[in-house]
């Protein structure tokens, strides 16, 4: 069964904006990571973080993760037409084994 | 100096007809990993395998078989192809088995007919 839930399922922005993405889970977890697809493509690991850490920040990518409530948020800073693609949070769980991916949100940012 | 290679890049093919789809990484990583990407986006694994042996297997009908050869390598036949397989097919590499960051192919669309 599916274990994130993203949201919004699509996001249009203006370049220069900011884009705030959301991911829920149900289950314990090791870590979770964020992918980025462009159309047509394989996915691209961004960033992961730890279940016992917080925050994380990679250039203009900014990560934060609440076991309490089970969710996860990126943020993209400063917006580029280049962020347009598909963006997906997985988990991965205690013990290791697999990455559970989420549905994705679809960013588009206009020029 | 591709990480994470596949082959065919697209298969378009008959219904009963038997087909393979090859994955080669040349990152040194342990584990290799079949996902399937339905018409909406949705990433579902199939297959795991570390140092070529299958450590992951979920709900897959037994007309997939994945097969790795040498732990660079992972292969995934699928024999009597169905319209319900017609979906985006991608291999990935980790370099521990885990969960930690994954490595992906560029992806296979399959179209059956």
């Amino acid at each position: 069964s599916q274990q994130g839930e993203e949201d919004p399922q699509a996001l249009s922005i203006q370049e220069g904006e900011n884009a705030t993405m959301n991911c829920s889970y149900k289950t314990s977890i090791n870590n979770l990571q964020w992918y980025r697809q462009n159309s047509g493509r394989g996915l691209v690991h961004l960033i992961l973080i730890r279940s016992n850490e917080r925050e994380k920040h990679s250039g203009r990518l900014r990560v934060t993760l609440d076991t309490s409530k089970k969710s996860s948020s990126l943020l993209i800073t400063a917006s580029r037409a280049a962020d347009t693609a598909s963006y997906f949070c997985a988990t991965g769980a205690l013990g290791g084994g697999k990455l559970i991916f989420g549905q994705g949100t679809e960013l588009s940012v206009k020029p | 100096d591709t990480a994470v290679s596949q082959t065919p890049k697209y298969l378009v093919t008959q219904m009963g007809n038997d087909k393979s789809i090859k994955c080669e990484q040349n990152l040194g990583h342990d584990t290799m990993y079949w996902y399937k990407q339905d018409s909406k986006k949705f990433l579902k694994i199939m297959f795991s395998y570390n140092n070529k042996e299958l450590i992951i297997n979920e709900t897959v009908p037994n007309r997939f078989s994945p097969k790795s050869p040498d732990k660079a390598h992972l292969n995934l036949h699928i024999n009597s192809l169905e319209l319900g397989d017609s979906a985006v097919y991608f291999c990935a590499s980790s370099g521990t088995s885990g969960g930690l960051e994954q490595y992906f192919g560029p992806g296979t669309r399959l179209t059956v007919t």
